[in-house]
Order: C-alpha cells, then sequence, then structure tokens
C-alpha cells in the first residue's frame, strides 16, 4: 500500500461511453499527477496539480477532462474515446512539485472497443 | 524536449547472477530516480541521486550517477526471483521541469 489508491482496477468502455477514473491519496501532499502507460511508449505524464490548481496539461486531447476539488482527490473523466487509449492510468501524488518522491497508485487498465 | 533511454529493454537471468542495466540521455538532470514496478501495481521508487558521481547502495543493489549528470546505472549482485519488474528511471530537468520517464528495463530473475 502506498498511500494512493484508484477506482475501478479495470475498466472497459465503448468508444461512445462517459466514465470517470478516480484518484484518491491519503499522505497528505499537494501535488497530483495524471500518468498513460501504454505498452510502446515510456510513461507520459498527462497533467499536474498543486494545490488543486492545474500547473500542466501535455498537450493531451480534450477528450481526456481532469478533476480535482481538493489536495485528496484526482478525477479524469472519459468520453468518446478511440480505442488507442487503451492504457494502464496511472495517478501520482508528491509533498511538493519538483524533484519529490512520487507515491504512485496500482493503475486503472482501460480497455476501449 | 529531453528523453532517456534505457538498455537492455528486456533482460532473462538466472538466480544468483549479476546484472546491470543503464540509463542514458544526452541532457542534464539536476536529479534522477529509480523506480520498480511489479506486474499490477504502480512504480514505487527505489533511490534518488543529486550529485554527479553519486554512488548509492541499496542492500544488493547499486546506483550510480554519472559525473556529467546525463547518465545513470543499476547493478543489482546475486539477483533474486523478487527483482523481477520494470525498472525505470526519471529525470528531473535543470530548469526544474516535471519528471521525464525512460521506457524501461523489464527484469525477469529465474530460480
Amino acid at each position: 500500500e502506498t498511500g494512493v489508491t484508484q477506482t475501478p482496477r479495470h475498466l472497459v468502455m465503448g468508444m461512445t461511453n462517459k466514465k470517470s477514473l478516480k484518484c484518491e491519496q491519503h499522505l497528505g501532499h499537494n501535488a497530483m499527477y495524471w500518468y498513460k502507460q501504454s505498452a510502446k511508449k515510456p510513461l507520459e505524464l498527462m497533467f499536474v496539480y498543486n494545490f488543486k490548481e492545474q500547473t500542466e496539461n501535455n498537450s493531451v486531447p480534450s477528450r481526456f477532462s481532469p478533476e480535482c476539488p481538493n489536495s485528496s482527490h484526482l478525477f479524469l473523466h472519459l468520453h468518446t474515446l478511440q480505442p488507442e487509449d487503451s492504457a494502464l492510468y496511472l495517478c501520482a501524488s508528491s509533498q511538493g512539485m519538483t524533484g519529490y518522491e512520487q507515491y504512485f497508485g496500482p493503475g486503472t487498465r482501460l480497455t476501449v472497443t | 524536449t529531453q528523453l532517456l533511454e534505457q538498455s537492455p529493454q528486456f533482460l532473462s537471468i538466472q538466480e544468483g547472477e549479476n546484472l546491470t542495466v543503464y540509463c542514458n540521455s544526452s541532457s542534464v538532470f539536476s536529479s534522477l530516480q529509480w523506480y520498480r514496478q511489479e506486474p499490477g501495481e504502480g512504480p514505487v521508487l527505489l533511490v534518488t541521486v543529486v550529485t554527479g558521481g553519486e554512488v548509492k547502495k541499496l542492500k544488493r543493489l547499486t546506483f550510480q550517477f554519472g559525473d556529467a549528470r546525463k547518465d545513470s546505472s543499476l547493478h543489482i549482485t546475486a539477483a533474486q526471483p523478487g527483482d523481477t519488474g520494470l525498472y525505470l528511471c526519471a529525470g528531473v530537468g535543470n530548469y526544474g521541469q516535471n519528471f521525464v520517464f525512460g521506457p524501461g528495463t523489464r527484469l525477469s530473475v529465474l530460480p
């Protein structure tokens, strides 16, 4: 247990569905992250939030919409996804921004059919 | 864009053998971290190296940061099946950019 939980652990959705991924950290950290991990690419940073404010959006398509209501919770809203969006989506948190140890959740394995 | 390369991509060895995996870049990093990821889990931090030439030991694992802070290596002595996993290096840019991850080395230690 790293103190970061993610739900659901597995998700299968059609291209017309709308779903949300949830992440919660119990570590009192200030920064939270969404990463995408697919078989053919290195871990890709998608979004960064620091004190609930989005500080980075790495050219992620608008079909991915993050939400950070407070420093402990992070959501990733999904709609009209493509099959190439199938991947492991990892949430992480850290005490501060640059260079701090990141604690990762177990991920959500997403399959888009 | 700062990129990290890792080699080898895959490594399969017998229990008890020694191994070294590498993380290389043409860019300078202010710090570099190594993570291990097991199947079905997220990456877990092993070590952070900050100073060029720094060597850190964690039981059977030895980490080295290159003098120029562009590369790093991880050496495992007497590998055990429990060392099996994906080893990722991640660098923080010299100007405070967020982490850039390498593609990883997938290690399999056979009993």
